[in-house]
């Protein structure tokens, strides 16, 4: 069982707006630290989607954003595309495993 | 361009040994954090270990374990070769799994992983 809980699955018709939250607790994400996301395709290495909570990396497109509240986070997609098919991440800072830990991931599905 | 190179993976028996290295270039490598991260056949990210990237003041780097591999993994970085290591003893069934590098946004190890290696598969079995 991860740390940081995420939902094991959400989907959305093409266009839509989906959310995926990502629930920590006092010792990560309500401790202050930062919380990252990424995209990981079938069959390629994870993508650095949001970091820092809210920030986007070059080339990121802004239907992706992500923000934190107390001890969770989410990262909202809205204008459902295909190729937004894939599985996401959060990742956050743990001091009291003194590291850092990912979520159980959430695989998102485009009908 | 950022580019993380991994190498040393491979098939191992169960206790044995295996060294991981990753090979950076793009950037000034002494300044940010690089973390080992891995995944299972099927199965999520599982962050495995860092190493802080150096200080303002020329401070020595922090080195960060997940308790699954405590004791048992070292990771290094040599800033001459722009590489990290990971020497991985007393293996197990439950570390096969493809591992990746990453560069940290920052030299802090809560940074986000910006750039992502391709992998390197280790196999754990007899």
């Amino acid at each position: 069982q991860s740390v940081l809980t995420q939902p094991p699955s959400v989907s959305g018709a093409p266009g839509q707006r989906v959310t995926i939250s990502c629930t920590g607790s006092s010792s990560n994400i309500g401790a202050g630290y930062n919380v990252h996301w990424y995209q990981q395709l079938p069959r390629t290495a994870p993508k650095l989607l949001i970091y820092d909570n809210t920030n986007r990396p070059s080339g990121v497109p802004d239907r992706f954003s992500g923000s934190k509240s107390g001890t969770s986070a989410s990262l909202a997609i809205t204008g459902l595309q295909a190729e937004d098919e894939a599985d996401y991440y959060c990742q956050s800072y743990d001091t009291s495993l003194s590291g850092s830990v990912f979520g159980g991931g959430t695989k998102l599905t485009v009908l | 361009e950022v580019e993380l190179l991994e190498s040393g993976g491979g098939l191992v028996q169960p206790g044995g040994s295996l060294r991981l290295s990753c090979a950076a270039s793009g950037f000034t490598f002494s300044n940010y954090a690089m973390t080992w991260v891995r995944q299972a056949p099927g199965k999520g990210l599982e962050w495995v270990s860092g190493i802080t990237g150096s200080g303002d003041s020329g401070s020595g780097e922090r080195t960060f374990y997940a308790d699954s591999v405590k004791g048992r993994f070292s990771i290094s970085r040599d800033n001459s070769k722009n590489t990290i290591y990971l020497q991985m003893n007393s293996l197990r069934a439950e570390d096969t799994a493809v591992y990746h590098c990453a560069k940290g946004t920052n030299r802090y190890i809560s940074s986000g992983l910006g750039h992502w290696g391709q992998g390197t598969l280790v196999t754990v079995s007899s």
